[in-house]
């Protein structure tokens, strides 16, 4: 069965450090992964998926099959990151059809 | 924002109460799904369904129901039959399975 793991409940950085959100993830076929964003008192929304290779609002993670993991880096954080991250992993559930895993999440606090 | 709703906002039952919660979209989506998401649990799928007049059970469906007599509407009934119902409810839909899901704002449904 597919499992997402974030390590991390809560991390808090300064502004302007670098942060890294964490994601492992387990599945025995190939893997498609997601971060979604929770922001304060906003609906879920997309961050970034692997196979698009983009960097949406500095943020970039690299699928690293070896590790299993998919982390999150941005190499300066801003006030405006503060939010919920959560890891995806889509997995085929049969027919045709996909279910997203999610990780726990990781809040994340840039303190100013 | 916008495409995808869900209603009401707040929700209050009485304990061996059914309660519906809507969840409507404009997107012409096909796929539709329901998360429950609870602090430090992440999101976890009840149910999705792929087309019309058919869903599927996700991870966590008993005492859940649901309906899919519309394209646009996917209506989660939360029967007496959930032991602890309590939670923040999320819809989401997307355009083909496995694709980027959106999510809606929510019901917060709180059990008396």
């Amino acid at each position: 069965a597919q499992r997402v793991t974030q390590p991390e409940k809560l991390l808090s950085v300064f502004k302007g450090a670098p942060v890294e959100l964490k994601c492992n993830y387990s599945y025995s076929g190939s893997p498609e992964l997601f971060w979604y964003v929770q922001y304060s008192r906003q609906r879920l929304q997309l961050l970034l998926r692997h196979i698009s290779r983009e960097s949406i609002k500095g943020f970039t993670a690299d699928l690293n099959k070896g590790e299993t993991s998919f982390h999150l880096k941005k190499p300066f954080a801003q006030e405006e990151d503060s939010a919920m991250y959560y890891c995806a992993l889509s997995s085929c559930s049969g027919a045709g059809s996909y279910q997203l895993t999610f990780g726990k999440g990781t809040k994340l606090s840039v303190i100013p | 924002d916008g495409g995808i709703t869900q209603s009401p906002k707040y929700l209050f039952r009485k304990e061996g109460q059914n309660v519906t919660l809507s969840c409507e979209q404009n997107l012409n989506h096909d796929a539709m799904y329901w998360y429950r998401q609870d602090p430090g649990q992440g999101l976890r799928l009840i149910y999705y369904s792929q087309i019309v007049n058919d869903f599927q059970k996700g991870d966590i469906a008993e005492g859940y129901s649901v309906s899919r007599e519309k394209k646009e509407s996917f209506p989660l009934t939360v029967t007496s039959a959930q032991k602890n119902p309590t939670a923040f409810y999320l819809c989401a839909s997307t355009a083909a399975s496995g694709d980027t899901q959106y999510f809606g704002p929510g019901t917060r449904l709180t059990v008396l």
